[in-house]
């Protein structure tokens, strides 16, 4: 069946530092593929998405880009900043039939000044 | 901006106890969906409704749960009977509508139950 699997957190930086969450997913055929945050006490946000192999989606600073090589999407930042802190979180929809998401375990990221 | 709404935040339960959670969906979105997550695990798919009917359901999603959009803006999940291990933030998510892989879907500031 279709997962994602993110890397574990929690992740600490200080900030300005660079940022990388490795997601990898599996799934048959190619599915769309975005990254969500969770702000303490909000729900879930879109970050940044993309549709299909070789797009690079980008949102407030933050990269992705979809590998179907190595079935990935890590999510990157050159610079981090402390309202970044937040629950990240990898999903997948499928290509055909209903668009539920499958997620990832999340990633807890803190920054601290 | 438009947004999701959910009802009530927080919800403390007997078990064994009916409870409703309800959310407002964006106002000319199509697609609706529960997804939940327990304490320090996945945020997991429970349901999607287009159309008045459900469109796709997951194993969780078993006889004691239903959804229904009661009038032209209201989404609800009720729980017949919980269960201690239905403790959880439930979250309710609307698309446009095209069904379409790709398609973003928003989500609410969730519900967290506690069921005891």
């Amino acid at each position: 069946g279709n997962s994602v699997t993110q890397m574990e957190g929690p992740v600490t930086l200080s900030e300005e530092a660079f940022l990388t969450i490795n997601c990898t997913y599996t799934a048959t055929g190619y599915p769309s593929l975005f990254w969500y945050v969770q702000y303490p006490g909000e729900g879930l946000q879109l970050l940044l998405k993309a549709t299909k192999a070789d797009d690079k989606g980008s949102n407030k600073g933050f990269e992705a880009t979809y590998r179907k090589e190595t079935t990935s999407f890590h999510l990157e930042k050159g610079s981090v900043q402390v309202s970044d802190s937040a629950v990240y979180f990898c999903a997948l929809s499928r290509i055909q039939g209903a668009q539920k998401l499958v997620f990832g375990q999340g990633t807890r990221l803190t920054i601290n000044p | 901006e438009p947004e999701v709404t959910q009802t009530p935040s927080h919800q403390v339960t007997q078990m064994g106890q009916e409870v409703i959670l309800r959310c407002v969906p964006i106002s000319n979105h199509l697609y609706f969906y529960w997804y939940r997550q327990i304490l320090g695990q996945k945020v997991e798919f429970l349901v999607s409704f287009y159309n008045n009917e459900i469109s796709e359901k997951s194993e969780i999603f078993d006889d004691q749960f239903s959804v229904e959009r009661p009038d032209g803006s209201n989404f609800t999940l009720k729980i017949r009977s919980t269960k201690l291990e239905d403790s959880a933030m439930y979250f309710c998510a609307s698309s446009g509508g095209t069904g379409r892989s790709g398609e973003t879907q928003y989500f609410g500031p969730g519900t967290r139950l506690l069921v005891l």
